[in-house]
């Protein structure tokens, strides 16, 4: 069964290091959402994106992060420089369709910083 | 704006006893509401959506799910729980008719007691 990939599962940084993770969605799924998940907090969408343009970037801290698809394929999310509040689970997830069609969620990077 | 409440963060329960684990939601208009499930160390997976049609919808693993309009609910029930049914579940929440992203309750730990 076709799985989202991320990388690394962990990782561990000092503040105001630059950080990045990496996420491959299911083969033909033209949408990609990045989500945060505080401990104990549901998801939250950071942005999403349609083919490799982003429709969603209300809630991405732009002075910090920033977001790429630039093949409409994998995409990479980067953090510089971290904060000790970035600390969360940072989520890839793909479908085919936006909105309604039932999103893929790969295993997540568990970023602690310190 | 959207919200989603999930009114139980914590909810124990012994093997082969029946569960509900409610979610409420805060819209004027029409919405799309999904049911995810993460369990330990792995992504979120959905258990059921409701988009249009009947109230009643049925997911996985024997879950299922009733959309109640007049008192914004979307609970869901299990007859029968296993212990394999130890995870977090996220109620989410989308606005209908438009490009709208998904909102995400808190989420309800399940803890099954054998």
């Amino acid at each position: 069964e076709a799985e989202v990939a991320q990388s690394p599962r962990y990782k561990i940084t000092e503040k105001s290091q630059a950080v990045a993770f990496w996420c491959d969605p299911i083969s033909g799924h033209a949408t990609l959402y990045w989500y945060r998940q505080i401990l104990g907090q549901g998801p939250e969408l950071l942005v999403q994106f349609q083919d490799e343009s982003v429709v969603d970037d209300s809630q991405l801290p732009k002075d910090r992060f920033s977001a790429e698809r630039l093949k409409g394929v994998d995409s990479t999310l980067k953090i510089q420089p971290a904060e000790l509040g970035d600390s969360a689970m940072y989520l890839c997830a793909s479908s085919l369709l936006p909105y309604t069609d039932t999103q893929y969620f790969g295993p997540g990077t568990r970023l602690t910083v310190l | 704006a959207q919200s989603v409440t999930q009114l139980d963060s914590q909810v124990p329960v012994f093997e082969e006893a029946p569960v509900e684990l409610r979610c409420n939601y805060s819209s004027s208009v029409s919405v799309y509401l999904f049911w995810y499930v993460q369990y330990p160390n792995q992504g979120l997976q959905l258990l059921l959506k409701y988009l249009s049609g009947s109230t009643l919808v049925k997911g996985i693993n024997g879950f299922e799910a009733e959309f109640n309009k007049s008192q914004t609910s979307f609970h869901l029930r299990k007859p029968s729980v296993h212990i394999s049914d130890t995870a977090e579940y996220f109620c989410a929440v989308s606005q209908g008719g438009g490009a709208q992203k998904l909102v995400f309750g808190q989420g309800t730990r399940l803890t099954i007691n054998p």
